[in-house]
């Protein structure tokens, strides 16, 4: 049971590139989520989702964009990225939303230089 | 804004030591969760406590609910290297559809 996968695990972009997240679940689960970790200050929610076809901005959603075409998909884009987007991001997902246990994915670690 | 804090920041303790994270809102919360983050990995979910002054425990670590539903606590008895992490709590506004992180506490044990 592969629960959330993230790819790439790792990226590298130069400032202005463009690159997209995947983030897929084997759980059908309703909700889904994309938050970025940097040093001290926890995880920050960028977007999230509470079914197939809609998205919602979360405490961070400047500079990047989501869809949910497909229930176990959501995708996180980065349209030009920028060296304050340097951090790790992690995908998690829910079988609906409140009192329900998130579940993450392995995350991936992208550097803009 | 809706806001989690967590303290400490950092905690290094010699292995045997207890060890205690604390977590208060700006806001009541309906539930708090805790996840633990070993280093390099991803949160993993350990508890979620609903109830006014619930207490939970699992094995060396006890988990707490203030009566306000706004605090919580976990407290980790006789640490060892295996505790070693990032200690999150996460509370649930009532009708929203967002878990709030707090800034997590970083436990570092001296085996």
């Amino acid at each position: 049971n592969a629960g959330v996968t993230q790819t790439p695990k790792f990226r590298v972009l130069k400032t202005g590139q463009s690159m997209t997240l995947l983030c897929a679940q084997d759980m059908n689960h309703e909700y889904m989520y994309w938050y970025r970790q940097d040093p001290g200050m926890g995880l920050r929610l960028i977007h999230y989702s509470v079914g197939e076809g809609t998205t919602a901005k979360g405490e961070v959603p400047d500079g990047y964009n989501v869809s949910r075409l497909k229930k176990q998909n959501f995708l996180l884009g980065l349209e030009s990225a920028a060296p304050s987007q340097t951090s790790v991001y992690f995908c998690a997902s829910s079988r609906t939303g409140t009192k329900n246990i998130q579940y993450f994915g392995a995350g991936t670690r992208l550097s803009v230089l | 804004g809706q806001q989690v804090m967590q303290i400490p920041q950092y905690q290094h303790v010699q292995e045997g030591e207890d060890f205690t994270t604390y977590c208060n809102s700006s806001t009541t919360l309906s539930n708090i969760q805790w996840y633990k983050q070993r280093p390099g990995g991803h949160p993993v979910f350990l508890i979620q406590l609903v109830k006014s002054g619930e207490v939970k425990k699992q094995k060396r670590l006890t988990f707490q609910f203030g009566e306000a539903k706004k605090n919580s606590s976990l407290h980790i008895t006789a640490t060892q290297t295996t505790d070693v992490g990032t200690y999150f709590c996460a509370g649930w506004m009532d009708s929203s559809y967002k878990l709030i992180f707090g800034s997590g506490t970083r436990l570092l044990v001296r085996p």
